[in-house]
This record gives structure tokens, sequence and C-alpha cells, in this order.
């Protein structure tokens, strides 16, 4: 049973624009949660974290929101640039990793 | 600093052989974790080894097993190989078990025919 949802395999965005990527959960005793991109024939790359006690954390254009209650967490990329053209990957964190099954972003120039 | 490294990149197998992948973690990392990569599947959990002892392991069958020598570098073992077991096999390592960031290696591409 996957842990660890994400319900859009593919999503394609304005260069310039925000780009919004989903996650679900649900395990409420997850503690860490965190978002890797990974480019073609290479290991996936950590991007961002989030702890479970925060709801929100910054780095330039990356942004990760976490809403517990909904058992929700977002990347938003602004702005978006073809080089953020990647699979993105959500993970969260009890004793193990458990990851999404990833998000084909599409950055078109 | 040099990255996590896996050998060998690609390896084509013949069901019911056996396989040895190997990992070496970036230089002061001392936790590996090997992860089973599927189209539709996402990165599923192995096992993790940290000072030569494994921590975790996934729901994985007893064919796969895998160690950690004490320079921290990881081997994962795959008997009896089966046509399923075709997929990308990820190494990652961090410097400890509290540590979340997770370093991954390029992988390594089973193809079991």
């Amino acid at each position: 049973d996957q842990q660890v949802k994400q319900n859009s395999p593919s999503l394609s965005v304005q260069e310039g624009r925000i780009s919004i990527l989903n996650c679900d959960y649900t395990n409420s005793m997850f503690d860490y949660f965190l978002w890797y991109k990974k480019y073609p024939a290479e290991g996936p790359t950590f991007l961002i974290s989030i702890s479970s006690i925060k709801d929100k954390n910054e780095d330039g254009r990356f942004t990760v929101f976490l809403n517990k209650s909904a058992k929700h967490l977002s990347l938003h990329i602004v702005p978006s640039q073809p080089g953020d053209s990647a699979v993105y990957f959500c993970a969260a964190s009890e004793y193990q990793f458990y990851f999404g099954t990833g998000t084909s972003l599409t950055v078109i120039p | 600093k040099a990255g996590v490294t896996q050998t060998p990149r690609y390896l084509i197998k013949t069901r019911g052989q056996q396989v040895t992948l190997s990992c070496s973690p970036i230089s002061g990392h001392r936790s590996v974790s090997w992860y089973q990569q599927t189209p539709g599947q996402g990165l599923q959990f192995l096992f993790e080894y940290f000072s030569e002892t494994q921590r975790n392991k996934g729901n994985f069958p007893g064919r796969f097993s895998g160690r950690q020598f004490s320079n921290s570098r990881s081997e994962m073992n795959v008997s009896t190989l089966e046509l399923g077991d075709s997929a990308l096999y990820l190494c990652a390592s961090s410097l400890d078990v509290e540590s979340y960031e997770q370093y991954f290696g390029p992988g390594t591409r089973l193809t079991v025919t």
C-alpha cells in the first residue's frame, strides 16, 4: 500500500510561471518530508526538506508547504526555468524513507 | 568530494542467476540505503546499513540481501533472479542514521531476461 502518493504523473508549465507539485500521505507518524529532483540517467538529488513541526520552508525559488491536517505536501517553484524540467519525488520518513511515484515536470521556454 | 558511486552501471542477467551490486558512499558517510525503482512504483526501500549492521529492511523477499563493510562500502545481492527484478537499483548514503539528507548514486540498471 502506497503511503506516499503523487497523483499527477506529469505537469507542464510555461517558463517564468509557478510550478506546483503535490504529494499526499497517509501516515500521521511521518516526522520529516523531502523533495528530490531526478534527471535521466542520474540518481535523485536532494532539493528541499521540511520537518513535521513546521508548515513552510523556503530555499531560493523553492518553497515546500506542509498541511498536516490534510496530510498534504506541496512544492512551489517560482519562477520556473527550463532547467527545472525533471522528475520530482516527494519522500516521507518514519524510521525509513517512503517515496512517491514521481511527477515529471516540463517547463516550456 | 566524490559522490556516491555504484558499479556496475548496467547489467544483464538470466532468470535464476544471482547478482551482486556495489556501492561506495561519500567519504565520511556511514549510513547506506538501497532502493529499487520500477516504473509506476517509485522508489521502494530495500534496506539500510550503518556500521556494518542492517538497521531497517523493506518488504522484499529473502532473495534480496546486503551487507556493509568496515569502510562503509556496501553490496546488495539478489539470488534466483526473476523477470520482475528488472529495475534501477539506487544506493544512497548519509552521514549517519540521524541525518535525513541522503545522497544518491546514479544507480545500476539490472535487466533480467
